[in-house]
C-alpha cells in the first residue's frame, strides 16, 4: 500500500514555464488537497477536491489549476511559473468529507523557480 | 492577525527532558485540534487529535486544549532523539473540515 505518491520529488523551472505536479493515492480516498509550505508561513491550502469532478479553491489558489477526473489522481498545474511559487508542495488525502480520519500527506515536491 | 500563531523558533533540549510546545488562535469557532509531526524532507503525519477543551494522553505525548484562553499545548515526556522533528498545530471549526488552519511549525531538536 503506497499511500499518497507525489512526483517529481524535485523540480527546477524557469520563470514562465508551465508544469504539472502529480499526486496519486491508492486508498480510495474521496477528499484530496494541495498545500504549499514556505518558511515562516506554515502550510497553506491551494485547492481541494471532495470527489471526482469536484474541485474548490483554498487560501492561495492564484497561479494554480487543478482537475479531478479520477478518484486516484489530483494533479496540480502551474500555468506560468513565478519565483514566488518556489516552495515545497504537499498533496494530502482523507477518506471522505466530514471523516474523522486524519489527512494522509505525501512526501512533497520541492520546486524552485528561477 | 493570523488565525493560528505558533512560535517557530527552534527548540533544543537534552535527551530525557520535557518538551513543551504551544499555539494560540483567534477563531473561537475552532473545536477540533490536531498536532502533526514532520520529519525532515517528509510529509506531516498526525500525532494527536483532540476535541474541545481538556487533555488527551498517548504514551509520552499529552495534548491540552484551553478554549477559554484559545491556547493549545503539546508536551513530550522523556524526549528521545527520534522526537527531533517539526511539530505543527492545526485546527478546524467542524468535523473533517476541508480547510484546516495550520500553525507555522516548531522545530524541536533532542540532543543525545
Amino acid at each position: 500500500n503506497a499511500g499518497v505518491t507525489q512526483t517529481p520529488k524535485f523540480q527546477v523551472l524557469k520563470t514562465g514555464q508551465s508544469m504539472t505536479l502529480q499526486c496519486a493515492q491508492d486508498m480510495n480516498h474521496e477528499y484530496m488537497s494541495w498545500y504549499r509550505q514556505d518558511p515562516g508561513m506554515g502550510l497553506r491550502l491551494i485547492h481541494y477536491s471532495v470527489g471526482a469532478g469536484i474541485t474548490d479553491q483554498g487560501e492561495v489558489p492564484n497561479g494554480y489549476n487543478v482537475s479531478r477526473s479520477t478518484t486516484e489522481d489530483f494533479p496540480l498545474r502551474l500555468l506560468s511559473a513565478a519565483p514566488s511559487q518556489t516552495s515545497v508542495y504537499f498533496c494530502a488525502s482523507r477518506p471522505t468529507q466530514g471523516s474523522r480520519s486524519p489527512l494522509h500527506f505525501g512526501n512533497g515536491t520541492r520546486l524552485t523557480v528561477t | 492577525q493570523k488565525e493560528v500563531e505558533q512560535d517557530p523558533g527552534p527548540l533544543s533540549v537534552p535527551e530525557g527532558a520535557i518538551v513543551s510546545l504551544n499555539c494560540t488562535y483567534s477563531n473561537s469557532a475552532f473545536q477540533y485540534f490536531m498536532w502533526y509531526r514532520q520529519y525532515s524532507r517528509k510529509g506531516p503525519e498526525l500525532l494527536m487529535y483532540t476535541y474541545s477543551s481538556g487533555n488527551k494522553e498517548d504514551g509520552r505525548f499529552t495534548a491540552q486544549v484551553d478554549k477559554s484562553s484559545k491556547y493549545i499545548s503539546l508536551f513530550i515526556r522523556d524526549s528521545q532523539p527520534s522526537d527531533s522533528a517539526t511539530y505543527l498545530c492545526a485546527m478546524s471549526a467542524s468535523y473533517g473540515n476541508n480547510r484546516l488552519a495550520f500553525g507555522k511549525g516548531n522545530q524541536v531538536v533532542v540532543i543525545p
